[in-house]
């Protein structure tokens, strides 16, 4: 089956750090893009970071940029997010989400690892 | 950024109505525009891409339309598993935008 799986989620004290795990399945995970979204509680959804096939281009969100790092590993058909510096406003559902490629839109999601932030 | 608007943010049907949820962006995204549903406790599954794609398995009573600023999600005849929240997305340029949402309730 095509999915993708994120693990790595879990309680954190403000100021700790986080990372989180894609792993793919059942398909190419080196010729799609990848972003991250994510959902905090009983809100909408936030794109916060893409990264290319090969890596050489990583964008992010303003509200993560400089303290999330977007990365990946072909090889082990994974999909990481380093998240440094967190905040309260960073808990979160976090999902893995598939590029479709030139068209743009998220053809396929995780089911989505959530974050707490809390003292 | 580009803003996206939905509208409204909720709204209660029946089975068998005819639903539209409006879309609106700040600035152009030509056609640069998809709508995913989400269930409750759910991941986001995509429903239309570029305006008016089906995404392959989604049933015919889903639509949209527009272009620009202007985008209309339409589902033709309610069914229950139709209960969700929708989001429309623009893919025309980063940082990728969400719209807040649009719940349809029974």
């Amino acid at each position: 089956e095509v999915q993708l799986v994120e693990s790595g989620g879990g309680s954190v004290q403000p100021g700790g750090s986080l990372r989180l795990s894609c792993r793919v399945s059942e398909f190419i995970f080196s010729s799609y893009q990848m972003n991250w979204v994510r959902q905090a509680p009983g809100k909408g959804l936030e794109w916060i970071s893409y990264i290319s096939r090969t890596g050489e281009i990583i964008k992010y969100a303003d509200s993560v940029r400089g303290r999330f790092a977007i990365s990946r590993d072909n090889a082990k058909d994974s999909l990481y997010l380093e998240m440094n510096s967190l905040r309260d406003e960073d808990t979160a559902v976090y999902y893995c989400v598939r590029d479709s490629g030139l068209l743009a839109y998220f053809d396929l999601w995780g089911r989505g690892t959530l974050v707490t932030v809390s003292s | 950024d580009i803003q996206m608007t939905q509208s409204p943010s909720s709204l209660s049907a029946s089975v068998g109505d005819r639903v539209t949820i409006s879309c609106r962006a700040s600035q152009s995204v030509s056609t640069y525009l998809n709508w995913y549903q989400q269930r409750p406790g759910k991941a986001p599954k995509l429903l239309i891409y570029t305006t008016s794609n089906l995404q392959t398995g989604v049933p015919s009573r889903f639509s949209g339309s527009g272009s620009g600023t202007g985008f209309t999600l339409t589902i033709s005849g309610l069914q229950p598993e139709d209960f969700a929240t929708y989001y429309c997305q623009q893919s025309f340029n980063y940082p990728r935008t969400f719209g807040q949402g649009t719940t349809v309730e029974i």
